[in-house]
């Protein structure tokens, strides 16, 4: 069975500091798929990022980047410099590949930044 | 930029009522889907749809749930007859290419149940 931790209930920093949000999983696939996902106060929710599990180089957006370990199955998210917009719910998700693609969301980690 | 909506944005219903939430998905893509968040909670996953059926659904889509395209353009999550623990933010998505491909979200629809 699948399963992704996100240990970190909350989160508080102030604007400018740097933020590492973390994801364990576990799956017994060879194949699957990560995502992160941003839920920001108004509650919709917006794709970040997906990551296959033959592709573990890092990726980095803006401010945004990400660190995708197999050997600690964890696929943590990294804010550089954070807003007071980066304030939100930030949700790690997995699907796995061989067969049922129905993906398993951590319970999300909110940040806070403050001004 | 296109975009998944849904309507209504809010919806209070009476225990027991059906309800019908709808979802207009992004227009070339093939896969739908339907999550739920009850408040405060986690993303939780209910179905998914391609080529007008099922793919998959979880535990929690029971015989009350039923989904629908019933024209080009919509996508339906049907309850049958809500109870008090259905009372949550339903979002569906949509993927252009296959079930892990990137989903697109729509902004969600509050269901109240009463």
């Amino acid at each position: 069975a699948q399963k992704v931790t996100q240990a970190q209930t909350e989160i508080s920093v102030v604007e400018k500091e740097d933020v590492t949000l973390d994801c364990v999983y576990e799956t017994r696939d060879t194949t699957y798929y990560l995502f992160w996902y941003k839920q920001p106060p108004s509650g919709e929710l917006v794709f970040l990022i997906r990551r296959n599990s033959f592709d573990e180089q890092n990726e980095i957006s803006g401010r945004y980047s990400w660190n995708f370990q197999k050997s600690t199955s964890s696929f943590n998210f990294t804010i550089t410099a954070s807003q007071v917009v980066d304030s939100a719910v930030y949700f790690c998700a997995l699907s796995e590949g061989g067969g049922s693609y129905i993906p398993t969301f951590g319970r999300g980690t909110s940040l806070i930044v403050h001004p | 930029e296109p975009e998944v909506t849904q309507t209504p944005s809010h919806q209070v219903t009476q225990m027991g009522q059906e309800v019908i939430l709808r979802c207009v998905p992004i227009s070339n893509h093939l896969y739908f889907y339907w999550y739920r968040q009850i408040l405060g909670q986690k993303v939780e996953f209910l179905v998914s749809f391609y080529n007008n059926e099922i793919s998959e659904k979880s535990e929690i889509f029971d015989d009350q749930f039923s989904v629908e395209r019933p024209d080009g353009s919509n996508f339906t999550l049907k309850i049958r007859s809500t109870k008090l623990e259905d009372s949550a933010m339903y979002f569906c998505a949509s993927s252009d290419i296959a079930f892990t491909d990137t989903q697109y979200f729509g902004p969600g629809t509050r269901l109240t149940v009463l």
